[in-house]
């Protein structure tokens, strides 16, 4: 059973740039969450799908923030224009059910994104 | 609204002491409850949950919690601490919205293990 994989593990680009990171959750899960964690500070919840349907984005930073999830498999997270401000690690997280029946969301590696 | 407090942003222990990272809540409902683990450029690892079984949940590692409602907290400890404990642990609750649960995590403890 693969775990949660991220693409890429680290990207630097230049203010300005978009930039796009890809989330593979676990095979058989349908919720999928994306955080954002910068330094010394626990994940921040950003947005969440359950299968193809993102049923929660108000907690995205700005609308430069969006977020797909075409089939119910994959996700991508993009920022466009990217700011200084948006350095921080990415992370995306799957679970097969609600965590309020008591199941357990899985992490990928993160996405680090550095803004020069 | 639910959140959790972790006391200590960083918390220090020679190898084979004790270790205590405490986690307090707040929440209108009966909470679930986390830890993750977090290793240097990695992504957070569960240690153990509490969802309203026993008090006392054991978890990987050799790490357990014990959930205490008349306290509001939900503390880690470990017997004695290896060096490979050294990392950062988070503290999390669900928060459940409009149809859907999520986690709220505290701002971390940094464990350090000296020799």
């Amino acid at each position: 059973d693969t775990g949660v994989s991220q693409d890429p593990r680290h990207k630097i680009t230049k203010r300005g740039q978009n930039v796009t990171f890809r989330c593979d959750p676990i095979s058989e899960h349908n919720r999928l969450y994306w955080y954002r964690q910068t330094l010394g500070q626990g994940p921040e919840f950003l947005t969440y799908f359950q299968n193809e349907a993102q049923l929660e984005k108000s907690r995205l930073l700005s609308d430069r923030f969006s977020a797909e999830r075409p089939k119910g498999s994959f996700s991508t997270l993009e920022i466009q224009r990217t700011e200084q401000g948006d350095s921080a690690m990415y992370l995306c997280a799957s679970s097969l059910g609600q965590i309020s029946s008591g199941n357990t969301i899985y992490f990928g590696e993160g996405s680090w994104l550095t803004v020069v | 609204a639910q959140s959790v407090t972790q006391l200590g942003s960083h918390v220090s222990v020679s190898e084979g002491a004790l270790v205590l990272l405490r986690c307090n809540y707040s929440s209108s409902v009966p909470p679930y409850l986390f830890w993750y683990v977090q290793y240097p450029n990695q992504g957070l690892q569960l240690l153990l949950k509490y969802t309203s079984a026993a008090t006392l949940v054991k978890g990987i590692n050799g790490f357990e919690a014990e959930f205490k409602k008349s306290e509001t907290s939900f503390h880690l400890t470990k017997p004695s601490a290896h060096m490979s404990d050294a990392a950062e642990y988070f503290c999390a609750v669900s928060v459940s919205s409009s149809g859907y649960s999520t986690l709220t995590f505290g701002k971390g403890t940094m464990l350090l293990v000296s020799p």
